[in-house]
């Protein structure tokens, strides 16, 4: 079964420090790596990997994949009070899993 | 270009009873996917359509259905609700459904009592 395991399940962290956020994947049938910010409302998409060892980048933001070793990275760079919400890693395959989210919390 | 929208954004029903929510995907997008979020089980997949086609179904009873219209707007309809339906659910469009870059609506709150 297509499985997304997340990690940290919940982060604390103060403005300006940087934080990484880890999914790693059993799936078959592997098309995308996806992550999506939600905060109180619907997830808003934030990067497609489909390559292994290219870095996307958005501003503070930067994720990368490894295929071989099936995770992703989410790096926060700087962060701001702004960044606190739910980090969800999903997969694309057969269908879409999502995994449980990392819920950031950063204070200032 | 409009976001992806969903009617109505709540919803109170009762055990029984069946409902039926509504989507309309960002405009040139063909692909409309359905998701039920809960806290205790996440984001969980219930299908997907493209070109008014069901593509991929999850595992969802089959009181859960839907369909795609000519103009790719999807509608999503729920039977003999259960409390456990009480849930948000999403609905995400992208152009073609292959890359899996999708963009989420802002969610119908369906809660059942």
């Amino acid at each position: 079964e297509d499985k997304v395991v997340q990690s940290p399940l919940s982060l604390v962290v103060h403005e300006g420090d940087t934080v990484t956020l880890n999914c790693s994947y059993e799936v078959t049938n592997f098309r995308s790596l996806l992550w999506y910010k939600q905060e109180k409302k619907a997830p808003t998409f934030l990067f497609m990997l489909t390559s292994s060892g290219i870095e996307k980048k958005s501003g503070r933001l930067s994720s990368i994949l490894d295929k071989k070793e099936l995770f992703s990275i989410l790096n926060i760079t700087a962060t701001q009070t702004g960044d606190s919400a739910i980090y969800l890693c999903a997969f694309y395959g057969q269908n879409f899993v999502f995994g449980p989210g990392t819920r950031l919390s950063v204070l200032p | 270009k409009a976001g992806v929208t969903q009617t109505p954004r709540y919803l109170i029903k009762t055990r029984g009873q069946q409902v039926t929510l509504s989507c309309s995907p960002i405009s040139g997008h063909r692909s409309v996917s359905w998701y039920q979020q809960t806290p205790g089980q996440g984001l969980q997949f219930l299908f997907e359509y493209f070109s008014e086609t069901q593509r991929n179904k999850g595992n969802f009873p089959g009181r859960f259905s839907g369909r795609q219209f000519s103009n790719s707007r999807s509608e999503m309809n729920v039977s003999t609700l259960e409390l456990g339906d009480s849930a948000l659910y999403l609905c995400a469009s992208s152009l073609e459904g292959k890359s899996g870059e999708q963009y989420f609506g802002p969610g119908t709150r369906l809660t059942v009592t």
